[in-house]
C-alpha cells in the first residue's frame, strides 16, 4: 500500500524516559513533517525536512530531535520524557516544500504516565 | 503570528447542505487547505486553494477571497459519514498553520 506508516500507534511510558518514533513514507515525496495534536486537537507544526534537509524547526523544547536518514524516512526522538508531552504525534509528507497537500499517517498516540 | 479562526461545532441535518466558514491573517499566504478528520484518525486532505474561486470535488466545494482572507467549506448532500472534524490550514512559507477546526455533526 501506498502510505505514510508512523510506529508504535500507541506509546505509553513513564515521565523521565526517552523514547523515538518512526515514520516512512513510500509516495516518492521529498518533504516530510512532524506535527503535534494535544487534547484540544489542535494541530501544530513541529519540523520540516526537505530531501533530509531540516527545513522548519518551530519552538520545540531541544529534547525533541528529528531525524532523517534518507528523504523516505523521518523519525522523532524524545528525551526526558515529560507529562505534557502526552498528544498524538502526526508524521506527514507532500511532494515538495511548497507543491501538493501534505498527507498524514495515522498518528502515535502518546501517553505519559 | 498567524490567526485561522473557524467555528467550533456546527450541526446539520443528513441530506441538508453545510458551509464552513474559514478566516484568516497570516504573515504570508502560499494556499489554503481543507482536511476531514474522524475522531482517532489521520487528517485526510479534501480540497485545496491557492486563487481566488470556487473549487468543486463531487459533494464537497471550496472557496476562496484572498483579499478578504476568507474561505468556506460546503458540503453537500449531507451523509452520516460526514461527521467529523474540518480543519482549515493556510500554507505560511512551507509550513501549514491549523486552525483548531469545525466539529460537524450530522444528525438523521
Amino acid at each position: 500500500d501506498t502510505a505514510v506508516s508512523q510506529t508504535p500507534k500507541y506509546l505509553v511510558t513513564q515521565m523521565g524516559n526517552d523514547k523515538s518514533i518512526k515514520c516512512e513514507q513510500n509516495l516518492g515525496h521529498d518533504t516530510m513533517y512532524w506535527y503535534k495534536q494535544d487534547s484540544k486537537k489542535f494541530l501544530k507544526i513541529m519540523f520540516s525536512y526537505n530531501n533530509k534537509e531540516l527545513i522548519i524547526n518551530e519552538t520545540v523544547p531541544n529534547r525533541f530531535s528529528p531525524k532523517s536518514p534518507d528523504k523516505a524516512h523521518l523519525n522523532l526522538h524524545i528525551n526526558s520524557l515529560e507529562l505534557g508531552d502526552s498528544a498524538v504525534y502526526f508524521c506527514a509528507s507532500s511532494l515538495s516544500q511548497t507543491l501538493g497537500p501534505q498527507h498524514f499517517g495515522d498518528g502515535t498516540r502518546l501517553s505519559i504516565l | 503570528g498567524q490567526n485561522i479562526d473557524q467555528p467550533t461545532e456546527m450541526t446539520a441535518t443528513e441530506g441538508a447542505i453545510v458551509q464552513i466558514n474559514c478566516t484568516y491573517q497570516t504573515s504570508g499566504f502560499n494556499g489554503l487547505f481543507w482536511y476531514q478528520q474522524h475522531a482517532g484518525e489521520a487528517p485526510t486532505f479534501l480540497s485545496y486553494n491557492v486563487l481566488d474561486g470556487l473549487e468543486e470535488k463531487g459533494r464537497f466545494s471550496s472557496f476562496l477571497s484572498r483579499s478578504k482572507g476568507y474561505s468556506y467549506l460546503l458540503l453537500k448532500e449531507l451523509q452520516m459519514k460526514d461527521s467529523a472534524s474540518y480543519l482549515c490550514a493556510v500554507r505560511v512559507g512551507y509550513a501549514l498553520n491549523f486552525g483548531k477546526g469545525t466539529s460537524l455533526l450530522v444528525t438523521p
